[in-house]
């Protein structure tokens, strides 16, 4: 149990381009996702927190606008990387913390597969 | 601001040694630890968690309040433990992870 997706795994577009990335929970409910960006051989960097219903939460020094994410459902997050730049190309992943929160399940996150994002 | 670090990014073990893989955290109030794990082209996986005080895979990890560690431990290294090791600390909902610490076990 406990799986989520991401969808493309790789994608690659040309500067000034749009990109979407999927994030699904499929086997169980998630009010809150994550979206992260790792780069080569360093820690995972939390961009913003995807409430189910509500705007998200961006962390500091991460750009509202380029990065626009909808968690218009309880299994579903997008996260899209407006006007996307080479400086934008990175490993994007993205996990979900199960709705039934309390106890054990408050901080513990299921993560997705990431998504490889070049940008020519 | 809570705060993990792991001090090793690379660490080379030979097969049947123990490891252990540093990490230290910094929070003001009651933390929750978290390993994870993440196996070449594979997607980062829960290892461990404090309050669960489990062993999984061999691995097990004690968290030392008065030294605010989380060290994770295995006594007898394998080939298959080779992977990308992330101490992680829960704490408002939010997961703050260590830069990592790549661990290498040689045949």
């Amino acid at each position: 149990g406990a799986v989520v997706s991401q969808h493309p795994s790789r994608v690659i577009c040309k500067s000034g381009t749009s990109v979407k990335i999927e994030c699904r929970s499929l086997d169980f409910q998630a009010t809150t996702m994550f979206w992260y960006r790792q780069f080569p051989k360093k820690s995972l960097m939390l961009m913003a927190t995807s409430n189910e219903g509500s705007k998200a939460t961006y962390e500091q020094g991460v750009e509202k606008d380029k990065f626009l994410i909808n968690h218009a459902s309880l299994t579903l997050s997008t996260l899209t990387v407006t006007s996307a730049h080479p400086e934008d190309s990175s490993f994007y992943i993205c996990s979900a913390r199960d709705a039934r929160g309390g106890g054990s399940f408050d901080n513990e996150q299921f993560f997705g597969p990431g998504t490889r994002l070049t940008v020519l | 601001a809570q705060r993990v670090t792991q001090p090793e990014k690379l660490l080379s073990v030979f097969k049947g040694a123990p490891v252990e893989l540093k990490c230290n955290y910094s929070y003001s109030g009651s933390p929750e630890l978290f390993w994870y794990v993440q196996y070449s082209r594979q997607r980062l996986q829960l290892l461990l968690r404090h309050i669960s005080r489990e062993s999984i895979k061999g691995f097990t990890a004690d968290l030392n309040k008065g030294e605010t560690s989380f060290h994770l431990k295995k006594p007898f290294a394998q080939e298959e433990d080779s992977a990308m090791y992330y101490c992680a600390l829960g704490s408002a909902r939010q997961l703050t992870f260590g830069s990592g610490t790549q661990l290498t076990v040689l045949p």
